[in-house]
């Protein structure tokens, strides 16, 4: 069975500063996908940053970029120059493909604010 | 505009009663989703379909039903026999065989009264 884990239930962060949201995964599977959401106050999940388990670049946009480390199961989150509206919850997530489709896995979400 | 939507975005239900949460999709995915959301569990899935009039059980569907008569539509009914419903409900959509990730609809808020 896959898991997702984030050790980090709340962080902070001041405006304009750098933070590093972290992620574990464990399975059994080669190929796999990584994604970042967001879910802000208003509650509508938004997709930020996707990764592909077989690429050794890490995905970046914008001011959101990961650390990948596929050996150790990692999956972090970095965010730069953070502002006022990175506030929210922010859901790992580890995706594979089966006989019945995509099967996505959760982690319980890390809630971050950034402060002014 | 294409997108997911999801109604109503608050319902409030008496203890025995059977509610429905509508999720439509303009999007032409093939593949939609129900999550259940409580604080500190992040999502768990409830129901998923892959084609027209074929589902699967998630890992929490007991006390829940669902149909998939059209490709756009993906009704979930909350019955009386789930015993804790409140919670915050999602759905999402995929493109099956594509890996670009969930499409989100913004959400049902379910609260028992």
């Amino acid at each position: 069975a896959q898991t997702v884990t984030q050790s980090q239930p709340e962080m902070s962060v001041q405006e304009a500063e750098t933070v590093t949201l972290s992620c574990t995964y464990d399975t059994s599977e080669n190929n796999y996908y990584l994604f970042w959401y967001k879910q802000p106050p208003s509650r509508q999940m938004i997709l930020v940053i996707r990764q592909e388990a077989y690429k050794q670049q890490n995905a970046t946009e914008n001011r959101f970029s990961v650390n990948f480390q596929k050996a150790a199961k990692s999956f972090s989150l970095k965010i730069s120059d953070s502002q006022l509206g990175d506030t929210a919850m922010y859901f790992c997530a580890f995706m594979m493909t089966s006989n019945t489709g995509n099967q996505f896995y959760f982690g319980t979400g890390t809630s971050l604010t950034v402060i002014p | 505009d294409g997108g997911i939507t999801q109604s109503p975005k608050y319902l409030f239900r008496k203890e025995g009663q059977n509610v429905t949460l509508s999720c439509e999709q303009n999007l032409n995915h093939d593949a939609m989703y129900w999550y259940r959301q409580d604080p500190g569990q992040g999502l768990r899935l409830i129901y998923y379909s892959q084609i027209v009039n074929d589902f699967q059980k998630g890992d929490i569907a007991e006390g829940y039903s669902v149909s998939r008569e059209k490709k756009e539509s993906f009704p979930l009914t909350v019955t009386s026999a789930q015993k804790n419903p409140t919670a915050f409900y999602l759905c999402a959509s995929s493109i099956r065989g594509l890996n670009y990730g969930y499409t989100f609809g913004s959400g049902t808020r379910l609260t028992v009264v």
